[in-house]
């Protein structure tokens, strides 16, 4: 059964930590992965990432992904509290091209 | 402005009372889902369509209905609502299932 796992579960960090989140999969027929930032309601896009492209970086947001462990990090430098959300990891997969979600990583940025 | 668009935003509904939920996008896209997103369970498919008139059930699919007779639209039905069945709802859609996908802004339902 096709699964994306992330860890951790729940982050508190303060303003300017870094912080490192991971998310794992196991899927047949990989197409990409791709993360996402919830807040109060809607993800919203912030990466995608497939076999040619595993790199994405965007501000202070980072992105790798490792297709012989079958993983992705995402990595934010100088947290701010505008950085609280639940982030999402989800792999497309599969001839009918569907999205496995992960259960998310609730971060949450003190002052 | 490319956007996912859903309605009615919030529901308070009674069990066994038809209802649907209204999703439009604005982009053309082939692909289109919808999910229902559960604390502790996280986003779950209920159906997907990989273009019009061409629909298929998602993980849980039960107690729903989709069609898709246009591009834009991909309405979500509930015949017999259900307690069960309250949650947030998200429709999604892509390019042809290989882009990002992009989300309308969510339907919170309650069925008492």
């Amino acid at each position: 059964e096709d699964k994306v796992v992330q860890s951790p579960l729940s982050l508190v960090v303060h303003e300017g930590d870094t912080v490192t989140l991971n998310c794992s999969y196991e899927v047949t027929n990989f197409r990409s992965l791709l993360w996402y930032k919830q807040e109060k309601k809607a993800p919203t896009f912030l990466f995608m990432l497939t076999s040619s492209g595993i790199e994405k970086k965007s501000g202070r947001l980072s992105s790798i992904l490792d297709k012989k462990e079958l993983f992705s990090i995402l990595n934010i430098t100088a947290t701010q509290t505008g950085d609280s959300a639940i982030y999402l990891c989800a792999v497309r997969a599969g001839n009918n091209r569907k999205l496995i979600w992960g259960l998310g990583t609730s971060l949450a940025v003190n002052p | 402005e490319a956007q996912v668009t859903q309605n009615p935003r919030y529901l308070i509904t009674v069990t066994g009372k038809k209802l649907t939920v209204t999703c439009s996008q604005n982009m053309n896209h082939e692909y289109m889902s919808w999910y229902r997103q559960d604390p502790g369970l996280g986003l779950r498919q209920i159906y997907y369509s990989m273009n019009v008139e061409v629909t298929d059930k998602g993980d849980v699919p039960e107690g729903y209905k989709v069609s898709r007779k246009e591009k834009r639209n991909f309405p979500l039905i509930l015949e017999s609502p259900s307690p069960n069945q309250t949650s947030l709802y998200f429709c999604a859609s892509s390019y042809r299932g290989d882009t990002e996908a992009f989300f309308g802004q969510g339907t919170r339902l309650t069925v008492v």
